[in-house]
């Protein structure tokens, strides 16, 4: 079974230019999950997808950050414009309903 | 609100030795999932349990085993005889039934010698 894809695995930007992730969950997930994970930290949960449908995006910087789950599968992650504090790991995660989240292997932001 | 505490920011123990990582949480749900995951420095979360919260049983699985303690609020991961490979950092993380947030704890950063 493969896993949870994610592109690009390293991305370098200048603050204030758009960038954008993207997420291919496990076949099947109904759930897909996208974290911000800072050098020390816990992922920080940013948004939560049932479906196509939003369940939690109370953590996601909307005047920056918007993301979308078009026809319930594939996601993006969109941040415009990145300021230098948006250095991050970002991860997408795929579940079945909300048990066990398998994690894809993140993208690395450098906003210089 | 959740929220997930690990108490132990860094543990570094000598090959063999036994350890506990410890999780205490917070939760007004009377219905949730307890979690571990493993992250090696390759990066990738890897699931390693689940646990519900009308069910504390212990679990054993090798040498890894994990504690559920309802009265306390804690989660805890032991691993018996340590191995260099066990070198990661663990984030326990707690999820709400149904379609609930996820929330993880900071981790703990564990370091087995040889």
């Amino acid at each position: 079974e493969a896993g949870v894809a994610q592109s690009p695995r390293y991305k370098i930007i200048e603050k204030r230019q758009s960038v954008a992730f993207w997420c291919n969950p496990i076949s099947g997930h109904a759930t897909l999950y996208w974290y911000q994970q800072i050098l020390g930290q816990g992922p920080k949960l940013l948004i939560q997808f049932q479906n196509n449908g939003v369940v939690d995006d109370s953590q996601l910087p909307k005047d920056r950050f918007s993301a979308e789950r078009l026809k319930g599968v594939d996601s993006t992650l969109k941040i415009q414009p990145a300021k230098l504090e948006d250095s991050a790991v970002y991860l997408c995660a795929s579940s079945l309903l909300t048990y066990e989240q398998y994690f894809g292997p993140g993208t690395r932001l450098t906003v210089t | 609100a959740q929220k997930v505490t690990q108490a132990q920011t860094e543990i570094s123990v000598v090959e063999k030795e036994d350890v506990t990582l410890d999780c205490v949480y917070e939760t007004r749900d009377t219905t949730y999932y307890l979690f571990w995951y493993k992250q090696p420095p390759s990066g990738e979360l890897v699931f390693l349990i689940r646990r519900n919260s009308f069910d504390e049983q212990n679990e054993i699985s090798g040498r890894y085993s994990w504690n559920f303690q309802k009265s306390t609020s804690s989660f805890n991961f032991t691993i018996t005889a340590s191995q260099v490979v066990d070198s990661a950092v663990y984030f326990c993380a707690l999820s709400e039934a149904g379609a609930g947030k996820s929330t993880f704890g900071d981790g703990t950063t564990l370091t087995v010698k040889p």
